[in-house]
């Protein structure tokens, strides 16, 4: 089953792109990257997922390295909503999603 | 609005006791996961139902069971709470089959105290 590793935590300012780096070196073939993020008190929002190719819609970007072993979710102008905490999430050989602990990401004004 | 429904918000049980907790899904959202999250990590998978059948288990005891009802609704069943069951927990559904790749939704959750 595939691991994703991120960064405890991280700042950006608001109105700049908000970049959140994901590694899961070890990710097979089949299994797609999920991102979802988790505002306080509340259930997590899914953000964007994706499997070879760069991903993109209404909240965000997803670019996955060819070798698949790392991928970036880009928030082009995070705003002080984006405040929360980012999980970066490969599914298991059941389709099942495995949780990390996730980044913290902290938008200042 | 999610569309998922969970309740209650918040729940304080004693150890030892049963609880169910309630979630009611959008129409057509076949597929029904649940999820413990403790403070501070990310939500572990208990099981997952599609149509009615579990489908799938994560690494949780027996005391852990679920229904899913033909309404879209579904429960979140716990046995002989301990302490350590105090957490988070979050129903998600999608319009399945659970091995089609989509995004679910969340509900906001119901945060379970065991004392």
């Amino acid at each position: 089953d595939a691991k994703t590793t991120q960064p405890t935590s991280m700042d950006c300012a608001e109105g700049r792109a908000a970049n959140l780096p994901c590694n899961h070196s070890t990710i097979s073939g089949n299994e797609y990257v999920y991102w979802y993020r988790q505002i306080h008190s509340q259930g997590p929002q899914y953000i964007i997922h994706g499997l070879k190719n760069n991903e993109t819609n209404e909240m965000a970007s997803l670019i996955i390295t060819e070798d698949r072993k790392s991928s970036t979710l880009i928030l082009p102008h995070a705003t002080l909503r984006d405040t929360a905490v980012y999980y970066c999430i490969a599914t298991d050989s059941n389709y099942q999603l495995i949780w990390g602990a996730g980044t913290k990401l902290i938008i200042k004004p | 609005e999610t569309g998922v429904t969970q309740s209650p918000t918040h729940l304080i049980k004693t150890r030892g006791q049963q609880v169910t907790l309630r979630c009611s899904s959008q129409s057509g959202h076949n597929t029904v996961s649940w999820y413990q999250q403790a403070l501070g990590q990310g939500p572990q998978f208990i099981f997952q139902y599609y149509r009615e059948e579990e489908n799938g288990r994560g690494n949780f005891p027996p005391r852990f069971s679920g229904l899913q009802f033909p309404n879209y609704s579904s429960e979140l069943n716990v046995n002989a709470l301990e302490l350590d069951d105090s957490a988070l927990y979050l129903c998600a559904s999608s319009t399945g089959p659970p091995r089609v790749v989509g995004g679910y939704t969340f509900g906001s959750g119901t945060r379970l105290t065991v004392v």
